[in-house]
């Protein structure tokens, strides 16, 4: 986990509400990666991003958001759209997307709908 | 499509015994492969990696995966079992041909080693 933050580490949403869950990482890392997983199903991909102010969308993107205008950020918007939020995220780095290059994560957000 | 299959949702061995938790893959060319470990409530922990070269690849906390091509498979092995190694462990793969550096994931197997 070492390097890379998240916060925090539990949160409730009401349904109907937007909420942001945080990423740092001071690895210098280029590249940085939403996941989410759910019992059973091992982790899928949200989003991710190369480099500054330029993100792409993975396999399950509806009903979130993200922004990078920082190297060493990379916050998600769980937003009111998204249907099933309750779920762990995982937010990860490496050095260059698309590379060889290991993924290392970080500790993880829990997150619940009441 | 590229996919990960870990066969065994549970794996439950005697401490000191052998383990193995299986993984199988899917991709087209030649697959670049992790191995994670991951304790209740925590991110995940990288183990260790197969990009080319020796089939037999040695990672942290003693733990070992062969890359079997024929087989399409990539086991995470260990000679002696610790209480300690029980946790989830997921296999993943890297589809090379693709630049989006995605990882697809196995649904993972939970390793239960008992004193």
């Amino acid at each position: 986990d070492g390097g890379i933050t998240q916060s925090p580490k539990y949160l409730f949403r009401k349904e109907g509400q937007n909420v942001t869950l945080s990423c740092e990482q001071n690895l210098n890392h280029d590249a940085m990666y939403w996941y989410r997983q759910d019992p059973g199903q091992g982790l899928r991909l949200i989003y991710y991003s190369q480099i500054v102010n330029d993100f792409q969308k993975g396999d399950i993107a509806e009903g979130y958001s993200v922004s990078r205008e920082k190297k060493e950020s990379f916050p998600l918007t769980v937003t009111s759209a998204q249907k099933n939020p309750t779920a762990f995220y995982l937010c990860a780095s490496s050095i260059v997307r698309g590379s060889t290059d290991t993924q290392y994560f970080g500790p993880g957000t829990r997150l619940t709908v009441l | 499509a590229q996919s990960v299959a870990q066969p065994e949702d549970q794996v439950n061995v005697a401490e000191g015994n052998p383990l193995t938790v299986k993984c199988t893959y899917s991709v087209s060319g030649n697959p670049y492969l992790f191995w994670y470990v991951q304790y209740p409530n925590r991110g995940l922990q990288f183990l260790l990696k197969y990009i080319t070269g020796d089939n037999l690849v040695k990672g942290s906390y003693g733990f070992e995966a062969e890359f079997n091509k024929s087989q399409t498979s990539f086991h995470l092995k260990k000679p002696s079992a610790l209480v300690s190694d029980s946790a989830l462990y997921f296999c993943a793969v890297r589809d090379p041909t693709s630049n989006t550096g995605k990882l697809i994931f196995g649904q993972g197997t939970t390793l239960q080693v008992k004193p």
